[in-house]
């Protein structure tokens, strides 16, 4: 199985901050990484898929890259909304799997 | 609006089992692969398993924590989705979400999936 390790597992932010988050896979995977959103109580929601296509209505604010085995997920500028744990998630085989999470958190 | 809505979630004793329900709606399901995912209390997401189309085979993937006692399969009459869980145990407590593998947008599409849109979630609770 492949593993998707993320760091930090949490971070403390302002808002208007940038933040990036790292996830490392346990071997190439080319661009199939995907990011979500999960808010407290509901479901995780897409924010880029293929490493760095942002999807539709996501706010510009967010941005992906990388290929292989080292990603991030970068918010340029932090706003209130964007409170919430991130996951990434490697679509390169079955067993489908995902980074642990990254809870970013108000300063 | 593209939705999915799960239903038959509970309390069940260890050994027990359970069918989860998921309905699709807003898009054209037969056409495409769902998926199931799960998140332990205060935890992180966990793949469950897969179910491709009909016109794939409706072949079926599982993780390796619940093969053997999970059974994903389809109604594409019904525009259902469905999760037979038996043999349960503690640790498969959780919220069960199911969800879309998505290959395209608009006209492009990939080798490789997403998922999009995700249900709200129905919770599983095993327990004595």
């Amino acid at each position: 199985d492949i593993q998707m390790t993320q760091s930090p597992s949490s971070l403390s932010a302002s808002v208007g901050d940038r933040v990036t988050i790292t996830c490392r896979a346990s071997q190439s995977i080319d661009n199939f990484v995907n990011w979500y959103q999960q808010k407290s109580g509901k479901a995780p929601k897409i924010l880029i898929y293929a490493a760095s296509s942002l999807q539709g209505g996501v706010p510009v604010r967010f941005s992906g890259g990388g290929f292989g085995t080292d990603f991030t997920l970068t918010i340029s500028s932090l706003q209130p909304e964007d409170f919430a744990t991130y996951y990434c998630q490697q679509s390169y085989s079955i067993p489908r799997t995902f980074g642990q999470g990254t809870r970013v958190e108000i300063k | 609006e593209v939705q999915l809505v799960e239903s038959g979630g509970g309390l069940v004793k260890p050994g027990g089992s359970l069918r989860l329900s998921c309905a699709a709606s807003g898009f054209n399901f037969n056409k495409e692969w769902m998926s199931w995912v799960r998140q332990a209390p205060g935890k992180g997401l966990e793949w469950v398993g897969r179910i491709k189309s009909n016109s794939d085979g409706e072949t079926t993937d599982y993780a390796a924590p619940v093969r053997g006692r999970f059974t994903i399969s389809r109604d594409d009459s019904k525009d259902t989705l469905f999760l037979q869980m038996s043999s349960l145990k503690v640790e498969d407590t959780a919220v069960y979400y199911c969800t879309r593998d998505l290959f395209c947008i608009s006209t492009t599409c990939y080798s490789h999936n997403w998922y999009d849109p995700w249900g709200q979630g129905t919770q599983v609770t095993v327990s004595s």
